[in-house]
């Protein structure tokens, strides 16, 4: 099964900072990886598929890249609503799984 | 747009069944374009896939080998809703249950349910 780590943990950065989160996995993903957003008594949210799309509604500061086992999400100014947990999920076969990192907190410092 | 909303109890005791509902608003739990998922997430475990249920001319599902011989899901089509069933369960079990769709072919999971705190406790 593949393993995503995440880093850093917390991430503690101010408004109009560039933010940039990594996610790697212990062997090559075989399909593209997603990055959600969790805010605290809510339910994960998509912001990003397929590595590099945004989903529906997701701001332009938000951008995915990466391929192979390294992956990254930037958001490139942030905004006092960005300041939440993220997650990165892959899909793995044989047997079928989907898999998330353990999280990266992104704080207001 | 599709929403899901969960429903069911939020404690459960040790050696019993844990049964939730999440019924489908703007989309169909027949349709062949989708796949009805339960997620759930824990402090010790972090976010779990736990299994799926699909139509493509005939009902499949899919289920985590961690939960594989104590987890059912069945979809309702007459309510047009998906139902979690998770047998014999432990304190270890406590975590908020997700419903999530996912499209056919895709990888993702959007939208989610509003998450169900179980709580398994004597």
């Amino acid at each position: 099964e593949i393993v995503l780590t995440q880093s850093p943990a917390t991430l503690s950065l101010s408004p109009g900072e560039r933010a940039t989160l990594s996610c790697r996995a212990s062997q090559s993903v075989n399909y593209s990886l997603a990055w959600y957003q969790q805010k605290p008594g809510q339910a994960p949210r998509l912001i990003i598929y397929d590595t590099s799309n945004r989903a529906t509604g997701i701001p332009a500061r938000f951008s995915g890249s990466g391929s192979g086992t390294d992956f990254t999400l930037t958001i490139s100014s942030l905004e006092p609503e960005d300041f939440a947990v993220y997650y990165c999920q892959q899909r793995s076969n044989w047997p079928l799984v989907y898999t998330f990192g353990q999280g990266t907190k992104l704080e207001i410092k | 747009q599709v929403q899901l909303q969960q429903s069911g109890p939020g404690l459960e005791k040790p050696s019993q069944t844990l049964s939730l509902t999440c019924a489908i608003s703007g989309d169909s739990v027949s349709s062949n374009s989708a796949a009805w998922n339960w997620i759930r997430q824990s402090p010790s475990r972090g976010l779990e896939w736990l299994g799926r249920t699909y139509y493509r001319s005939k009902w499949y599902n899919d289920y985590a080998v961690s939960v594989k011989s104590r987890i059912t899901i069945n979809p309702d089509t007459s309510k047009n809703q998906l139902s979690l069933q998770l047998n014999s369960v432990t304190p270890e079990d406590t975590a908020v249950y997700y419903c999530a769709r996912a499209a056919a072919g895709e990888n993702w999971f959007g939208p989610w349910g509003q998450g169900t705190l179980v709580t398994v406790s004597s």
